[in-house]
């Protein structure tokens, strides 16, 4: 079946530098790819909706020069965190569309 | 705007029991696809099964059904013969099919209890 990968599962930074978390397709070819923010007990919040070779779509209240996405690939998306706070430490989960949903296993971001 | 609503926080079942976990939704829409997705404490996202509006019949997955209810604006799960490795978040879900997102319920924490 449909296979999303996501790296990495798990990263520290400090507060003021960038991460960038990846989400890959490994064998079907993705246009469009989710990003999701999901907090402690609590729901997938959808961040913004990637489209390959074109701009991302973010939700209201998502800021989109903190949370950079790339689409350069039919197979990879990108999601940098600039500038980051402890705020920002979270569960980020990427899904692509194909004949499903398919989500990736999740980046556990924690800024210090 | 759509919305989806999980009602029970949290449930409990006892091994071998059946429970049922309760989600509506609202919509002007009169096709689109609903979802039952399990969060275990992996966190990995698993889709349990899924509904297309138009079809009357539940959906069922060996032990999972639903119970769509579609003037009732209802999905409710039925999980039966439950074992401890059911014990997760499940997140009913919604989509429109004239768009790819997913809008997701609050979820339901779902003990098992041997």
């Amino acid at each position: 079946g449909a296979v999303v990968s996501q790296h990495p599962s798990r990263v520290i930074c400090k507060s003021g530098t960038s991460v960038k978390i990846e989400c890959r397709s490994l064998d079907f070819q993705a246009t469009t790819m989710f990003w999701y923010r999901q907090f402690p007990k609590q729901s997938l919040m959808l961040m913004a909706t990637s489209n390959e070779g074109s701009k991302a779509t973010y939700e209201q209240g998502v800021e989109k020069d903190k949370f950079l996405i790339n689409h350069a690939s039919l197979t990879l998306s990108t999601l940098t965190v600039t500038s980051a706070h402890p705020e920002d430490s979270s569960f980020y989960i990427c899904s692509a569309v194909s004949y499903g949903y398919t989500f990736g296993s999740g980046t556990r971001l924690t800024v210090v | 705007a759509q919305t989806v609503t999980q009602s029970q926080p949290e449930m409990s079942v006892q091994e071998a029991e059946t429970v049922t976990l309760s989600c509506t939704y609202d919509t002007s829409e009169s096709d689109y696809y609903l979802f039952w997705y399990k969060q275990p404490p992996s966190r990995q996202m698993i889709l349990v099964i899924r509904q297309e509006a138009y079809k009357q019949q539940n959906a069922t997955e060996n032990r999972f059904s639903v119970n769509f209810q579609k003037a009732a604006k209802s999905f409710s799960l039925k999980i039966s013969d439950s074992q401890l490795g059911d014990a997760a978040m499940y997140f009913c879900a919604y989509k429109d099919i004239r768009d790819d997102k997913i809008i997701f319920g609050k979820g339901t924490r779902l003990h098992i209890l041997p």
